[in-house]
């Protein structure tokens, strides 16, 4: 039963353009959530998270937005650059000691 | 120096065989994970745990069975490995048992 859905495979966007992540997620007890960018061959790295008690967090180009009421959260990359172009992975936690992720969206950033 | 390291990178083997993939790490945190990565790209959790206590199982068959020697190293051995086993392992760490994960390079397990 996956409780972490990115519905989006994959996305491919111009340099310099918007990159818009999209997640949902099913359990309301979750309570915090992770953005995790993977490069080939690499192990996932942390980009951004976010409490439930806040709505939006931003980190330079990041920005993560996150609505409750809707189950849903996203991950605004602006602009896009080339170094972007990896694997993109939602988390979402309600307990100590286990993440869960989605399936990824895969980004490819366009010269 | 890698915060996070996993030995074999590669591993391929036979049906039936037993191996172990073996994860360090150097960043002084209390909780450790498995994690493995199906075909289907999901990475779902297999074990935590902190302060080599088991914390979590998450349903894992027992042919499975992870050893933490001490904080810092956490063992996956695999017993009568089968086809499904085909997947790549994630090693993680994190300072206690909430927030970001510190993952290692990922062990590509393939049975032939």
């Amino acid at each position: 039963d996956q409780q972490v859905k990115q519905n989006s495979p994959s996305l491919s966007v111009q340099e310099g353009r918007i990159s818009i992540l999209n997640c949902d997620y099913t359990n309301s007890m979750f309570d915090y959530f992770l953005w995790y960018k993977k490069y080939p061959a690499e192990g996932p790295t942390f980009l951004i998270s976010i409490s439930s008690i806040k709505d939006k967090n931003e980190d330079g180009r990041f920005t993560v937005f996150l609505n409750k009421s809707a189950k849903h959260l996203s991950l605004h990359i602006v602009p896009s650059q080339p170094g972007d172009s990896a694997v993109y992975f939602c988390a979402a936690s309600a307990d100590d000691y286990k993440l869960s992720f989605g399936a990824g969206t895969t980004v490819t950033v366009r010269a | 120096d890698t915060a996070v390291s996993q030995t074999p990178k590669y591993l391929v083997t036979q049906m039936g065989n037993d191996k172990s993939i073996k994860c360090e790490q150097n960043l002084g945190h209390d909780t450790m994970y498995w994690y493995k990565q199906d075909s289907k790209k999901f990475l779902k959790i297999m074990f935590s745990y902190n302060n080599k206590e088991l914390i979590i199982n998450e349903t894992v068959p027992n042919r499975f069975s992870p050893k933490s020697p001490d904080k810092a190293h956490l063992n996956l051995h695999i017993n009568s490995l089968e086809l499904g086993d085909s997947a790549v392992y994630f090693c993680a760490s994190s300072p206690q048992g909430r927030g970001e994960l510190f993952f290692g390079e990922g062990s590509r397990l393939t049975v032939l």
